[in-house]
């Protein structure tokens, strides 16, 4: 089982509005990621969890906020989003967060903020 | 610097094989990645190779890698319309040897005619 999964599929909210996005991995990865990719765009780090710790965050404003409850669940905290956060937000997991482990991605959360 | 270079757009007839190239400027990566994504989804793990080897063949997919010109590439063999996606060329970057983030190409779509 290779899966991770993400919920919501799709995601409309006002700038006003507190949301959150889930990923779940059943596959025991101790690393897990947050992305955003922009239409036309490759894939930007967002976040990493190793061991269930936040161990980089790549200068993301603060009105994203990530949780990993455990090591299967990633959570991000939607809070005051502005409209060009609207994008794709992908989650992936990997064994570990050494290079020598490859990085299994969900569908993703198509995310409009209006 | 961290770009990964990539053409953006590459035509085949359906039967034909595909070749699709990549650069990366980072020497010391040493994990090479291919994903794939269609319309809407997420990045599929397609392949990968370690720095170690100059070639991975996996049924239709071949791997080729040009360390000395930091050159990557990925052959599809009698391409099919259903290989139709963006393909995405990741390095690792290597955070003190200890993790390791994907940097991504800005992907090439590969069009695919019956």
């Amino acid at each position: 089982d290779t899966e991770v999964t993400q919920t919501p599929k799709h995601l409309v909210m006002g700038m006003t509005n507190k949301k959150s996005l889930k990923c779940e991995q059943h596959m025991g990865h101790r690393a897990m990621y947050w992305y955003k990719q922009k239409a036309k765009k490759p894939p930007e780090l967002m976040f990493v969890y190793s061991y269930e710790k936040l161990s980089i965050n790549e200068s993301v404003p603060s009105r994203f906020s990530p949780e990993c409850p455990n090591s299967s669940l990633l959570n991000l905290h939607l809070h005051a989003l502005q409209p060009e956060d609207s994008a794709l937000y992908l989650c992936a997991s990997s064994q570990d967060p050494t290079p020598a482990y490859e990085q299994y991605f969900g569908p993703g959360t198509r995310l409009t903020v209006t | 610097g961290e770009d990964v270079e990539q053409s953006l757009f590459l035509s085949v007839r359906e039967g034909d094989s595909s070749v699709i190239n990549c650069t990366y400027t980072d020497s010391s990566s040493t994990y090479l990645y291919w994903y794939k994504q269609e319309p809407g989804a997420g990045l599929q793990l397609l392949t990968y190779i370690f720095s170690n080897m100059d070639m991975k063949q996996d049924q239709r997919l071949t791997v080729l890698l040009n360390k000395k010109d930091k050159h990557l590439s990925l052959r599809i063999a009698d391409t099919q319309t259903g290989d139709s996606a963006i393909y995405f060329c990741a390095e690792v970057l290597n955070y003190g040897g200890s993790q390791g983030n994907l940097i991504f190409g800005k992907g090439t779509k590969l069009s695919v005619k019956p």
